[in-house]
Parts: structure tokens; C-alpha cells; sequence
């Protein structure tokens, strides 16, 4: 596609229920990043993907947190027993890395999740 | 990764010239200096990326001095629609291109008519 897609545009959950929000980068991109931003604030890194692998998974607050990108190209991240303290905007980047541009991110329009 | 300081919020008249100054005291000798531009309800947007003097593209110039402990973003004659939370980034290019960065709170541009 021509930019970056995730999918639901918003997910409303109750308390400790499971949630998967799912990210399409730009095609060709190796590299894909998922930030949460809460509001007012900035996006926070989470984790980091380099092909199927996860690079950098330092930013997960914990272990309810999972993410998992089989293929290279679409990433799905997994909350499990949802707290209301994850609500949030959860934005996906892509970025072709290891270019000689910029290191450009390219971020989706983000997912709202609500934790009732 | 370096931390960054920047105004929490700036307010600017249209066709006025901007500048936001971003401090990066502790920026390492690997790391490059990134500008995004994040408007409501939308995820950010790469600006402007460099790593010393002056960097200009269509949109913005980027001026960092010698010792890189701070940089400063040009937006010319801003509009109504430059609007937004620009945020500045400091983080490393790995062999692999990866940049982890660290967002702060950004400053909030007001464009005012």
C-alpha cells in the first residue's frame, strides 16, 4: 500500500480481556518499530523489528506485552489481560533501514485502545 | 540515549518565520538529530534529519552548532496548517540503519491568523 495501515482504528475492551492490534508497514520496509503514546504526551518505543526478529524488545512494559512479525512484513502486537493503565494510542513505523537516506519513519494513523 | 529539552509550547503569527530550539547536552558521538511533525490524530512525520552545520529540504533547515549540544528547527513563513507537536529526536544509526529514538513531549505550535 502507499503508507503504513493498522488495523482496528479503534478497540474498546473491558478489563483483562486479550486484544491484537495488527500493523501493515510500506511495502519492501525491513524495519518496523511500535510506540504507544498516551495523551499529551510522546510516543514511547516499545519494540523494534529487523526482518521476523525482534531486535529491541527493551521498551515492552512487561510480559502481558507481546509482539510477533512471522513473515517480515505484517506485525501483530498481543495484549494479554488488559488494564485499564494500557489504554492508549498504539502507533506502528516502518522505515527502510540500512539505506543512505535518513533512517525516515513512517508511521500509521495509530490504533486508540480503551480499557474499560 | 541522550535526553532532550525543548518548549513545551510556542505561539506564532502566519507568514512569520519559526524557530524551535531543542537541547541534547549529553548527545553521543554517533547520534543524529531528527525532527518529526505530529498533528492531531495522526502519527508523526518525519521533517528534517542531520547530524552537524545546516541541513535544508523543502520544508525546513535544521542548524546545529559545532559542539551538536543543541539544534534549532526553521519552519519560513509558517501557515495555519504547521499547526502541530514538533518533537526532536536524538538516536544512534546502527550498522542497520535502526534508529532507536526517544520522543519527549514535543512543542506545541500555535499558528495564529
Amino acid at each position: 500500500g502507499a503508507g503504513v495501515s493498522q488495523t482496528p482504528s479503534n478497540k474498546v475492551t473491558e478489563k483483562g480481556k486479550y486484544v491484537e492490534l495488527r500493523c501493515d508497514p510500506i511495502s519492501g520496509h525491513t524495519a518496523l518499530y511500535w510506540y504507544r503514546q498516551s495523551l499529551g504526551q510522546g510516543p514511547e518505543f516499545l519494540i523494534y523489528f529487523q526482518g521476523t526478529g525482534a531486535a529491541d524488545d527493551s521498551g515492552l512494559p512487561n510480559d502481558r506485552f507481546f509482539a510477533v512479525r512471522p513473515e517480515g512484513s505484517v506485525s501483530t502486537l498481543k495484549i494479554q489481560r488488559t488494564e485499564r493503565g494500557d489504554s492508549a494510542v498504539y502507533l506502528c513505523a516502518s522505515s527502510l533501514a540500512g539505506t543512505e537516506r535518513y533512517n525516515e519513519q513512517f508511521f500509521g494513523p495509530g490504533t486508540r485502545l480503551t480499557v474499560l | 540515549l541522550a535526553k532532550t529539552t525543548q518548549p513545551i509550547s510556542m505561539d506564532s503569527y502566519e507568514g512569520q518565520e519559526v524557530n524551535i530550539t531543542c537541547s541534547h547536552n549529553n548527545i553521543a558521538t554517533n547520534d543524529y538529530i531528527t525532527w518529526y511533525q505530529q498533528f492531531p490524530s495522526q502519527g508523526p512525520r518525519f521533517i528534517i534529519q542531520g547530524y552537524k552545520t545546516k541541513v535544508t529540504n523543502e520544508v525546513a533547515s535544521l542548524f546545529i552548532p559545532a559542539d551538536r549540544k543543541s539544534s534549532t528547527l526553521s519552519l519560513p513563513r509558517v501557515s495555519l496548517s504547521d499547526t502541530a507537536v514538533y518533537y526532536c529526536l536524538v538516536g544512534d544509526l546502527n550498522s542497520g540503519g535502526y534508529q532507536k529514538v526517544t520522543f519527549g513531549t514535543g512543542t506545541k505550535l500555535q499558528v495564529i491568523p
